[in-house]
């Protein structure tokens, strides 16, 4: 069974800080590892990511993949109130569906 | 383009009753998957259809069933409502079998 577990279950910081999310998994044929944004209902894509050591990046937020060690992590730096959303990752395996785990709670503070 | 929709945008419904969620994917998406999440954990995979066919089925009971049509829309179907099934379900679609885009969701109670 394909697993993913996500680290810390939530976090807190003040505008300006850099957050590093965690994610490690277990998945019968890895194809993909994707990272999403969920404010209130609709996780919002960011990244996904199907090679190890290429770092993705968009603006504040990268994120890269150690296919090996099997994790990713996703970086923000000078994070801002509208980055505090939950932060979800999720991969894919040979069954080409989804498994997600339980999420980053991210709350910047002013 | 239009996102993932998804309607109705909220549902209460009584234990015992049945309930159609539906999705429309994005144009020229093929794929389209449900997900339910509840409170505190990620989405939990339940169906995925591609070019009406399904590709694959999560751990979820019978009464769960799903059908995806000739354009591509689908319809999520949940009978004899249990109090647990109250969570969000999440429509996802891609053009084939990766990268999902969601939609907003449908936020069901069950009382």
């Amino acid at each position: 069974e394909d697993k993913v577990v996500q680290s810390p279950l939530s976090l807190v910081v003040h505008e300006g800080d850099t957050v590093t999310l965690n994610c490690s998994y277990e998945v019968t044929n890895f194809r993909s590892l994707l990272w999403y944004k969920q404010e209130k209902k609709a996780p919002t894509f960011l990244f996904m990511l199907t090679s190890s050591g290429i770092e993705k990046k968009s603006g504040r937020l990268s994120s890269i993949l150690d296919k090996k060690e099997l994790f990713s992590i996703l970086n923000i730096t000078a994070t801002q109130t509208g980055d505090s959303a939950i932060y979800l990752c999720a991969v894919e395996g040979s069954a080409r569906q989804l498994t997600f785990g339980s999420g980053t709670q991210l709350t910047v503070l002013p | 383009d239009a996102g993932v929709t998804q309607s109705p945008t909220h549902l209460i419904k009584t234990r015992g009753q049945h309930v159609t969620l539906r999705c429309s994917p994005i144009s020229g998406h093929k794929s389209v998957s449900w997900y339910q999440q509840v409170l505190g954990q990620g989405p939990q995979f339940i169906f995925q259809y591609y070019e009406k066919e399904e590709r694959g089925r999560g751990n979820f009971p019978d009464r769960f069933s799903a059908r995806q049509f000739p354009n591509y829309s689908s319809e999520l179907n949940v009978n004899a409502l249990l109090l647990g099934d109250s969570a969000l379900y999440l429509c996802a679609s891609s053009r084939d079998l990766t990268e999902a885009f969601f939609g907003q969701g449908t936020r069901l109670t069950v009382v």
